[in-house]
């Protein structure tokens, strides 16, 4: 299984509203990431966790919460947005943080905060 | 912190045609390379990548070259099809350190 499984696909939400998305990987990976994109740009990097733990915390606000709760799964929980954090969410994964590995993204969650 | 620069940021090129990107890094100390292709409401997709040991690496009708002094590498396609249209990032990470994006060429492919 060389996949990275994101859900939701899309997610519409107010700003008072409170959220998930939830990534998921089998590759026995142990570096997974989350990274915003917004529209023909490049994949921005939010948070990395390595072996369970975060490692890189890229100055994200605090309405964006990471969570770790195994090491094949990763989540984003979200809370009072703004309307600018509409964007694509992207999980990924590699073998591990250290080495320069190969990435593996997900699909993605298209997020609009209303 | 590294720096990576990617140009054009707009490509055409017609059916069969050949197609470049090239990229410029700034940390000497980065030592992998790797390319990224997006279609239009897809993931990212790795389709080669490069480390510092190797000056070239072919797969198909697809080459990235490097050059360490010069502090550049490039994407080169041969025999263009649409399927190749898509956006396409470059990306370079020194040992330990995040993978840095450059800013993305939107390569159109008319037949």
């Amino acid at each position: 299984d060389t996949e990275v499984t994101q859900t939701p696909k899309h997610l519409v939400m107010g700003m008072t509203n409170k959220k998930s998305l939830k990534c998921e990987q089998h590759m026995g990976h142990r570096a997974m990431y989350w990274y915003k994109q917004k529209a023909k740009k490049p994949p921005e990097l939010m948070f990395v966790y390595s072996y369970e733990k975060l490692s890189i915390n890229e100055s994200v606000p605090s309405r964006f919460s990471p969570e770790c709760p195994n090491s094949s799964l990763l989540n984003l929980h979200l809370h009072a947005l703004q309307p600018e954090d509409s964007a694509l969410y992207l999980c990924a994964s590699s073998q591990d943080v250290t080495v320069n590995e190969k990435l593996f993204f997900g699909s993605g969650t298209q997020l609009s905060v209303l | 912190g590294e720096n990576v620069e990617q140009h054009p940021s707009t490509l055409s090129v017609q059916e069969g045609d050949s197609a470049v990107i090239k990229c410029t890094y700034s940390d000497s100390a980065s030592n992998y390379f790797p390319w990224y292709k997006q279609e239009l409401g897809k993931r990212p997709q790795l389709i080669i990548d490069i480390r510092s040991n190797v000056g070239e690496k072919k797969d198909q009708r697809i080459a990235v070259t490097l050059n360490k002094t010069a502090k550049h590498f490039s994407l080169h396609i041969t025999e263009t099809q649409p399927e190749d249209s898509a956006v396409y990032f470059c990306a370079a990470s020194a040992y330990g350190n995040k993978l840095v994006f450059g800013a993305g060429t939107i390569l159109r492919v008319k037949s």
